[in-house]
This record gives structure tokens, sequence and C-alpha cells, in this order.
């Protein structure tokens, strides 16, 4: 069993959707929660950050985390299709190296 | 430069051939991290450099792959006598220091495929 599982999707929703994305996690020492979106043919960028438990509001995009479950969840409200990309849920305990999901692949119909 | 440069975008090598991957990491940045990323996967963990010391390279899949940092900023990803299964993004970041709040920024990075 991996560290961080992702469903890879495909996901497909119309413009203007909420998307929810999630990822569950194993290793209860982990303590930073990331989301990365990578578009085709580029590196990650970090989207939303946050340690421990909690939730993060940034624009359009929420993000949670419940460490009793090992439940992380990224939210997009109105959905546009610049939001088409993968999104890559990220871990790490510490300053250590991080620890990736599969990554969902996104694409949101004009 | 502004961000992390990787060189080159895309390498085809032939099963057995040497390669050399660079990365230019955000001037002053601290930390660099290699990773792989496989088609259809999130990347993995390859090796981690503070300066030009390599403190972590747990990740790395066989001795066939090194790294190195000579002077704690351009660091290069080599492999040798490629195999089929190396054929992967390799993705470099760099972060300014190792403090718990700080984001790692990455790089384009390289495409290799082995034929």
């Amino acid at each position: 069993q991996k560290e961080v599982e992702q469903d890879p999707g495909p996901l497909s929703v119309p413009e203007g959707a909420i998307v929810s994305l999630n990822c569950t996690y194993s290793n209860s020492a982990f303590q930073y929660f990331m989301w990365y979106r990578q578009y085709s043919r580029k590196g990650p960028e970090l989207l939303m950050y946050t340690y421990s438990s909690g939730n993060k509001e940034d624009g359009r995009f929420t993000a949670q985390v419940d460490k009793s479950s090992k439940y992380i969840s990224l939210f997009i409200r109105d959905s546009q299709p610049s939001d088409s990309a993968t999104y890559l849920c990220a871990m790490r305990r510490g300053s250590e190296k991080l620890v990736f999901g599969k990554g969902m692949k996104l694409t949101v119909n004009p | 430069g502004a961000g992390v440069s990787q060189s080159p975008r895309y390498k085809v090598a032939k099963r057995g051939q040497d390669v050399a991957l660079r990365c230019d990491p955000i001037s002053g940045h601290v930390s660099l991290f290699w990773y792989q990323q496989a088609l259809g996967q999130g990347p993995e963990f390859l090796t981690y450099f503070q300066n030009e010391a390599q403190l972590d390279k747990s990740g790395l899949p066989s001795d066939r792959f090194f790294a190195e940092r000579p002077e704690g900023s351009v660091s290069t990803l080599k492999i040798q006598r490629t195999q089929q299964e190396d054929s992967a993004v390799y993705l470099c970041a760099s972060s300014l220091d190792r403090g718990l709040n700080t984001e790692a920024f990455f790089g384009q990075g390289t495409r290799l495929t082995v034929v």
C-alpha cells in the first residue's frame, strides 16, 4: 500500500461546477499538506499549503485536512477551463521530502 | 534566472548510454531536490542536497543513478547504462532553506526517453 492514495480520475466537469479532489494517507507522522497543480509538460506549482488539521481558503480554492481520518481535500468553486490540469496532493513530515499522490487529471469544459 | 531551469528539456538515449541532466536552482536557494515522475504517476523522491552536501539519497533506484552539486548551486543527475525503465520526467526543485514553511519551486523537468 502506498503512503498516499489519490484517485487518478480522469474527472470531467462543466464550467462553473464545484470540484472536489481527495487524498488519503497512512502515515500519521505527516504534518504538512499541499496541493500542486501541474499543466501538461510543466513542473508542479504550489496551490495550497496547510499545516495540521483545519481549513484554508484562497480565492476559489479551499483545502481541508482531517488528520483523525487521514484525509485531505481540495475544493474548487466556479471552476474555469483554465483550471484544467493534473492536481497532485503532497505531504511531508517536518522538513523532509515530499510524498506525492498519483495525481488527478481534471478537465473543465466550457 | 527567475525560476528553476532544467536542461535539456527532452533527451532520447539509446539503451546502455550514459546521460547527464542539469538543474539550475533559483539563485540563493540552499535546498535542492530531484524527483522522478513516470507517466501517469506522481513525482517520486530521488535525492536531496543542502548546499553541496547530499543529505538524503534514499530514493535513488540503483547504483546507476548518481547526483552531485559540487559548489552548492548547479546540480547534475547522471544515469549510467540507461534502461527502458528509466524513461520518465526528471524534476528538480529548490527552496530557500530547510525551514518548515519553505515552498519548493519546481523546474519544467527533463523528459528522458530510453529506446
